[in-house]
């Protein structure tokens, strides 16, 4: 029963470094999302696929990108990571972006430091 | 635009009461959805209770339940007969829903509320 599973869990990068995140579902969801999360401001969307083939921004998406590889996988890329960017990660799927009752599913995030 | 407001940083309860927790939220959307989500120490995002815009009753699922006044915009979470290990963060957050029933799924969070169960 893996669900959304994130790698790496932990990640220390120096300021200027690039690397990827990776988020894959296997409960066949549609649509996945990335979010941050910072103590006191809760979680913010950062970049959200409604679908496989489309991606779009979402709340604070500056310095990120992404890509929605197929169905299960949607990586997340800092391409020169800021200490701003110190945060926890998570990525979520759901079955469906239309009406619906069913809550996302999340994985259990990465923590990211950028020194 | 949506917003989330938790306004309690934190609380606190005794074991085996009740507590509630303080949500409401602000929306132009026709319909919308209301979750709430626990958050232990370790870190993982877990799903509780959801309650849609238009459900005629309140939502419970368990220990939780929703109570909902859609007129005063809240959706505060109970929770009945408090246990240690309900001591988290926990989260309300909304999707809303355009005319045409579109919302990308996408969630709105509040900040958080920090819950700590004494024995």
């Amino acid at each position: 029963n893996a669900g959304v599973t994130q790698t790496p869990k932990f990640q220390v990068l120096k300021t200027g470094q690039s690397m990827t995140l990776q988020c894959a579902q296997d409960m066949n969801h549609n649509s996945m999302y990335w979010y941050r999360q910072d103590p006191g401001m809760g979680l913010r969307l950062i970049y959200y696929s409604a679908s496989e083939g489309t991606t779009d921004k979402g709340e604070v998406p500056n310095g990120y990108n992404v890509s929605r590889l197929n169905k299960r996988e949607f990586s997340l890329r800092l391409e020169s990571a800021a200490p701003s960017q110190t945060s926890v990660y998570f990525c979520a799927s759901t079955p469906t972006s239309a009406y619906s009752n069913q809550p996302q599913h999340f994985g259990d995030g990465t923590r990211l430091s950028i020194l | 635009a949506q917003k989330i407001t938790q306004t309690q940083p934190g609380m606190f309860v005794q074991e085996k009461e009740a507590v509630t927790l303080d949500c409401t939220y602000d929306t132009s959307d026709p319909s919308y959805g209301l979750f709430w989500y626990k958050q232990p120490s370790s870190g993982e995002m877990i799903f509780l209770i959801y309650q849609g815009s238009y459900d005629q009753q309140n939502a419970t699922e368990g220990r939780y339940s929703l109570n909902f006044q859609k007129a005063r915009k809240s959706a505060n979470l109970v929770i009945s007969a408090s246990q240690l290990g309900d001591s988290a963060m926990y989260f309300c957050a909304m999707r809303g829903y355009n005319a045409g029933g579109t919302s990308y799924g996408k969630l709105t969070f509040g900040q958080g509320t920090i819950l700590t169960v004494h024995p």
